[in-house]
């Protein structure tokens, strides 16, 4: 059974604070993990696909990384701005050729 | 470049009567995939077509099926309704599948009474 974990499930940050998150997901047959941000009452935006051990990725205030060979990936937000909250998932893509989604974190940036 | 439509974006149904949702890709994407959104299950996948073919299927009741055309518009039917298909339906396109960013429609929200 394929398994994708994002933890914490919520997270509650003061406004500057920086903050990560953690994706975990099987390390075999892996292909792509993708993130994305989830903004209530809109659609799912795109952050990052990462495809190879030891990617980083970087937009704006907001980076990834991710290890294939132990099955986990980190988001960060640097000075966290009220814009930011949002739910954030991540979304394990295999050879099976499913795109499997993580429960998400729900953050909340506080002014 | 227009992004994802899905319509309809609200629609109550009641329990054994049958619904169609439509997705329209962005231009020039071929692969359209489906999911379902429930609070307790997060975004689970339905299926995904690609060139009118299903390449992909979740693990959901035949009562769940879909259908892509020639201009890679994709609709989903579910027959038979039941009171736990009430749900937020998410279509995203891609160039070609999961290696790529997938772009997300606003969601169809089906209420089944």
């Amino acid at each position: 059974i394929l398994n994708v974990e994002q933890s914490p499930q919520s997270l509650h940050v003061q406004e500057g604070d920086s903050t990560n998150f953690t994706c975990s997901f099987p390390s075999s047959n892996f292909y792509a993990l993708h993130w994305y941000r989830w903004e209530t009452a809109k659609s799912p935006e795109a952050l990052f696909v990462m495809t190879l051990n030891g990617d980083e990725k970087k937009k704006g205030r907001i980076s990834a990384t991710l290890n294939t060979k132990e099955g986990y990936s980190y988001l960060y937000i640097k000075g966290s701005q009220p814009e930011d909250s949002a739910t954030y998932l991540c979304a394990y893509y295999n050879q099976g050729g499913k795109l499997i989604f993580g429960q998400g974190t729900e953050l909340s940036v506080k002014p | 470049k227009a992004g994802v439509t899905q319509t309809p974006r609200y629609l109550i149904k009641t329990r054994g009567q049958q619904v169609t949702l439509s997705c329209s890709p962005i231009s020039g994407h071929r692969s359209v995939s489906w999911y379902q959104q429930t609070p307790g299950q997060g975004l689970q996948f339905l299926f995904e077509y690609f060139s009118e073919t299903q390449r992909n299927k979740g693990n959901f009741p035949g009562r769940f099926s879909g259908r892509q055309f020639s201009n890679s518009r994709s609709e989903m039917n579910v027959s038979t309704l039941e009171l736990g298909d009430s749900a937020l339906y998410l279509c995203a396109s891609s160039s070609s599948g999961g290696l790529e960013t997938q772009y997300f429609g606003p969601g169809t929200r089906l209420l089944v009474l």
